[in-house]
């Protein structure tokens, strides 16, 4: 099946820096998705990425669909203490009328520092 | 903002008891999802729905498990005879396009 490997496994930050994580995959995806899940509850939607090549961003976020399509990287500026949480990267390659399953990365644990 | 709501957000039961984990999606959206997170490790797929039938499912979506829409708001994933190993969060996430929405999860814990 699709496996997605997704690095680092953990960070541990000061306030203020950026932060980058990435996935790749073995596989070519039509759609990457990021979210944030913070303990006991459901992963939140951060950024969604449709298109090889898309640079997307959310406020102090920016995420990149890679040219390849087995490769998308999420970077977070200027951390806050309220970015702490898991981070995951997910992505499905169904296409047409058929949306079709999320294959998640393993997480990146992200701690900031005061 | 629309959301996916799920209940209960925590059930007990007793092996080989039935359970029936209920979600309502966000209301436009047509396609409809199971997954599940065993504590610590990353989120699986188990089922996806799309009018009013299966689209795909995992190898964990064994006989044990089946999904229903029985009104026009209600997704329902059940298991029939819980195990020791069903133990686990349960999300349901809903679609219009590519992405998908997450619930707050339904955490099961067999005994």
């Amino acid at each position: 099946g699709q496996q997605l490997n997704q690095s680092p496994q953990s960070m541990f930050i000061q306030e203020g820096e950026d932060v980058s994580m990435n996935c790749t995959s073995s596989s070519i995806f039509n759609t990457w998705l990021w979210y944030k899940q913070d303990p006991g509850e459901g992963p939140v939607l951060l950024i969604a990425l449709y298109k090889a090549g898309e640079l997307t961003s959310n406020g102090r976020l920016t995420a990149q669909f890679g040219i390849t399509r087995k490769d998308s990287f999420l970077n977070i500026s200027a951390s806050i203490p309220s970015d702490v949480g898991i981070y995951f990267c997910a992505g499905h390659s169904a296409g047409g009328t058929s949306y079709g399953k999320l294959t998640f990365g393993q997480g990146t644990i992200l701690t900031v520092h005061p | 903002e629309p959301e996916v709501t799920q209940t209960p957000s925590h059930q007990v039961t007793q092996m080989g008891q039935e359970v029936i984990l209920r979600c309502v999606p966000i209301s436009n959206h047509l396609y409809f999802y199971w997954y599940r997170q065993i504590l610590g490790q990353k989120v699986e797929f188990l089922v996806s729905f799309y009018n009013n039938e299966i689209s795909e499912k995992s190898e964990i979506f064994d006989d044990q498990f089946s999904v229903e829409r029985p009104d026009g708001s209600n997704f329902t994933l059940k298991i029939r005879s819980t195990k020791l190993e069903d133990s686990a969060m349960y999300f349901c996430a809903s679609s219009a396009q590519g992405d998908q929405y997450f619930g707050p999860g339904t955490r099961l814990t067999v005994l």
